[in-house]
């Protein structure tokens, strides 16, 4: 199956720092990938969507200034936290859908944040 | 806006026991209901769903689908220790593909 890899697993910063997370689909070229965060105890809510060479759409409430996300390559994601706060600890997950089958999504293992 | 509501919101039972886990949907553009489980880290996929009345199955785990009343079930015969985990339940709409998740079942199974 296809393999998705998040980068780092687990990361512990100080507030007003920025965060770069990294997604990778390992086997496949991801055309779109989808970034979700999921506080404890609740489900994983969709935070943007991007697609490889354009600009990413955010999902309303998501501020798109403090969640700058990359999709540069059709292998490679990314999604940088800028000025943390301590209410944006979470668990971030994203996922990948390559193009020749639009309805599977592959998930990354996650990066649960925490700012200090 | 595309909307998935699961239940129970939260379920113990023991080892042997049959579970069924309840997803119903609205959505503007029906493309696939997934399920996933989650332990403690990101989802795995356990079934997707697209034609009603067709039952997926996997070892003790089932599901099917109902696209005229919107909903599915998870069924889970059998249950062990490992299968405590949340279930969630995820559709896929609209033009972009995108995942709307339920809110999951938490099982939890008693030895």
């Amino acid at each position: 199956g296809a393999v998705v890899s998040q980068h780092p697993s687990r990361v512990i910063c100080k507030s007003g720092t920025s965060v770069k997370i990294e997604c990778r689909s390992l086997d496949f070229q991801a055309t779109t990938m989808f970034w979700y965060r999921q506080f404890p105890k609740q489900s994983l809510m969709l935070m943007a969507t991007s697609n490889e060479g354009s600009k990413a759409t955010y999902e309303q409430g998501v501020e798109k200034d403090k969640f700058l996300i990359n999709h540069a390559s059709l292998t490679l994601s990314t999604l940088t936290v800028t000025s943390a706060h301590p209410e944006d600890s979470s668990f971030y997950i994203c996922s990948a859908r390559g193009s020749a089958r639009h309805n599977e999504q592959f998930f990354g293992p996650g990066t649960r944040l925490t700012v200090l | 806006e595309d909307k998935v509501v699961q239940s129970p919101l939260s379920l113990v039972v023991h080892e042997g026991d049959t579970v069924t886990l309840n997803c119903s949907y609205e959505v503007t553009n029906f493309r696939s209901l997934l399920w996933y489980k989650q332990e403690k880290k990101a989802p795995t996929f356990l079934f997707m769903l697209t034609s009603s009345g067709i039952e997926k199955k996997s070892g003790r785990l089932s599901s099917i689908l109902d696209k005229k009343e919107l909903f599915s079930i998870l069924n889970i015969t059998a249950t062990q220790t490992g299968d405590s985990a949340v279930y969630l339940c995820a559709l896929i709409g609209g033009s972009n593909y995108k995942l709307t998740f339920g809110k999951g079942t938490l099982l939890t199974v008693n030895p």
